[in-house]
């Protein structure tokens, strides 16, 4: 089975543009979760869509958003980019919700904005 | 909220030694998730513990949930270069939406 898989690897933008990233999860996996990982603030979780839904919010500013589309890829947004955004942005997929599921993630995506 | 504390937090071995990892928690433990992470890379799931008590093993680590003392420890035999990286526990309770610990690195040397 292939594994979750993120694309791209790495982008680099200006701040103030805004990025798309793309999440494809397992196959069969319905529940895809974004996390931003930093130096300074660790990893963080962003949000968790479920069936096209958003199930699970963290605490990021409204400039972060994400989608879902019918066959569980996912994409998140970000808008008007800050430096501070320049981050590893990772997604995991798991087959639905809290412990009886096993979450898996991707390689992640590294952005950089200048 | 739930805080994850893990220590140590870097770690050196000699390579054939063998090591602990500790993660706890601030809040009660309903399940536990441990990662490894190589520098910039995703995270490498290596096991999820359920209930407490439970102990799980792949190939040469173990760990383990103690869900009175709200921890959680990763125990590696016989430690390989292989074994280097950033190990990461993570807790959600019912939901995916997962707290995680600092991380411990692990350099190991030959």
């Amino acid at each position: 089975k292939a594994g979750v898989t993120q694309t791209p690897r790495y982008l680099i933008k200006t701040r103030g543009q805004q990025v798309t990233l793309s999440c494809s999860p397992i196959s069969g996996h319905r529940s895809v979760s974004w996390y931003q990982q930093t130096p300074g603030q660790g990893l963080q979780f962003l949000f968790e869509y479920f069936s096209e839904t958003q199930r699970n919010k963290g605490n990021f500013p409204g400039r972060f958003s994400g989608r879902q589309f019918s066959n569980s890829r996912s994409e998140m947004n970000v808008s008007t980019l800050e430096l501070g955004d320049s981050a590893l942005y990772l997604c995991a997929s798991s087959g639905g919700g809290g412990f009886t599921y096993e979450q898996y993630f991707g390689p992640g995506t590294r952005l950089t904005v200048t | 909220s739930q805080e994850l504390e893990q220590s140590p937090q870097s770690l050196i071995v000699q390579e054939g030694k063998n090591l602990t990892i500790n993660c706890t928690s601030s809040k009660t433990l309903y399940g536990l998730y441990w990662y490894k992470q190589k520098y910039g890379e995703g995270l490498i799931f290596l096991m999820m513990l359920q209930k407490g008590g439970e102990e799980k093993s792949h190939e040469k680590i173990t760990a383990k949930l103690d869900e009175k003392k709200q921890q959680s420890s990763l125990h590696i035999t016989a430690s390989q270069p292989s074994h280097a990286g950033i190990y990461l526990c993570g807790a959600g309770g019912a939901t995916n939406k997962l707290i995680f610990g600092t991380g411990t690195l692990l350099a190991v040397q030959p």
